[in-house]
Order: structure tokens, then sequence, then C-alpha cells
């Protein structure tokens, strides 16, 4: 299976201000066959169901703030929120579906600081 | 509007069985796989099991596989996860998602708690 690895576990932010999630796996998420990387970025808030936020490591659902984004390639990968709001305190996780299972970082919490 | 709502959590005794279901609406069912994914207390998101669109292959993660048999029904747009064997490790809230690979809309949950 491949594991995913999230850092940093926790993470406090002020409002207006830069966040940076990292991702690693354990092994290449870049396909050769489509040229795609086969990573996931999830915002869980308490008592909702988790939002897909960015699919093909860097490709925005719609609806998502363009303050969000997700980065990198291969084993390595950032998401990053580029002026922090109130309403994305929540816990982020990664998740590669490159091959199942398809395995979820043991998730960020982003918090205000 | 896409929804995904998950029933049949509750309480049970461990090596008990239960059975979750999955009703789903507002698109086309039998397009889509569907996965299951559970989230213990404290914890993180765990992937459980995943179904093709005519319900011919399925993929489990391996701490529930031989104990838990995801399934669907094209009839009733429903999805089903049979859990067989239950621990204590099994107690958690259990999501049902409509997948694309990647995860692209979730039910509510539904709590499965595993206690004597």
């Amino acid at each position: 299976d491949i594991v995913m690895t999230q850092s940093p576990d926790s993470l406090a932010v002020s409002l207006g201000e830069r966040a940076t999630i990292n991702c690693k796996s354990s092994q290449s998420l870049l396909s050769s066959s489509n040229n795609r990387n086969y990573l996931a970025w999830y915002q869980h808030r308490p008592g909702q169901p988790p939002k897909l936020l960015i699919r093909w490591a860097s490709a925005r659902e719609s609806g998502v703030p363009d303050r969000v984004s997700g980065s990198g390639s291969g084993t390595d990968f950032t998401l990053t929120i580029s002026s922090l709001q109130a309403e994305d305190v929540a816990v982020y996780y990664c998740q590669q579906y490159y091959s199942a299972p398809c395995t979820f970082g043991q998730g960020t919490k982003l918090e205000i600081k | 509007e896409v929804q995904l709502v998950e029933s049949g959590g509750g309480l049970v005794q461990p090596g008990g069985s239960l059975r979750l279901s999955c009703a789903a609406s507002g698109f086309t069912f039998s397009e889509y796989w569907l996965t299951w994914v559970r989230q213990a207390p404290g914890k993180g998101l765990e992937w459980l099991a995943t179904i093709n669109q005519d319900g011919t292959f399925a993929k489990y993660v391996d701490s529930v596989r031989g104990r838990f048999t995801i399934s669907r029904d094209s009839a009733t747009n429903s999805g089903s996860l049979q859990m067989n064997s239950l621990r204590a490790e099994d107690t958690a809230v259990y999501y049902c998602a409509r997948s694309e690979w990647p995860e692209s809309s979730w039910g509510q949950g539904t709590l499965v708690t595993v206690s004597s």
C-alpha cells in the first residue's frame, strides 16, 4: 500500500497570512500514461463530511476559492492557502488515488493564530 | 443536487454484525464507483472499500478484507457495507462517497459503536 505522510500535524496561521501543508507519498503518483498526478486534497470541518478541494494535484474543484491551490509532482505535494480566512479552519487531508487502497495522509489541523 | 444518505449505524457488541446502507440520488448512480471511508474518534480518514459501476469488482483495505463486504443495487440506487466480526477498533463514523477516483461527493456519515 502507498503510505501518505503529511507535515506538519498542526498549523496555526494569522488571518490573511499564508498556510502551507505538505504531503509526501511512498511512491510516485505520476502516471506515465497520462502525465497526471493521482493526488487529491480534502477539507474536513467538524460535524461535516469531507469536501474535495483539489484533484490531479492542482485542479481546483468548482466553487473552491482561488486562494486555495495545489502543487507538486511525483512524491511531493503542497496545499497552499494564500490568505487565511476564518472559514478555512479545518483538518486537511491528502489522498492518493493511484492505486487501491486509496490511502489518506494522517491529516493537518489548521487553526487561527 | 447530489445526495448520499447513510443509515444502519448503531451500537453492536464485539463479534457482532451490522449492515450499513447508502441511498444515492441526484446523479446517475450506474455511472460512478461507490466507496466507503471511516473516521474513528480522534483519528484521521481511513479508506475502506470501493466497488465499480456494475458491482463486478471490489477492492478492500487489509484491515477489513474478509470481514466487510461492499455491494450495490442499481434497481434502488443504493449501496451497502456488510460488516461482520466487528471489533472495538471498528468504532467510527462511516461515510459513503461517490467516487470519480477521487471521492467527489460524500454523505453525512453514520456512527457505528462496537462495545459490550
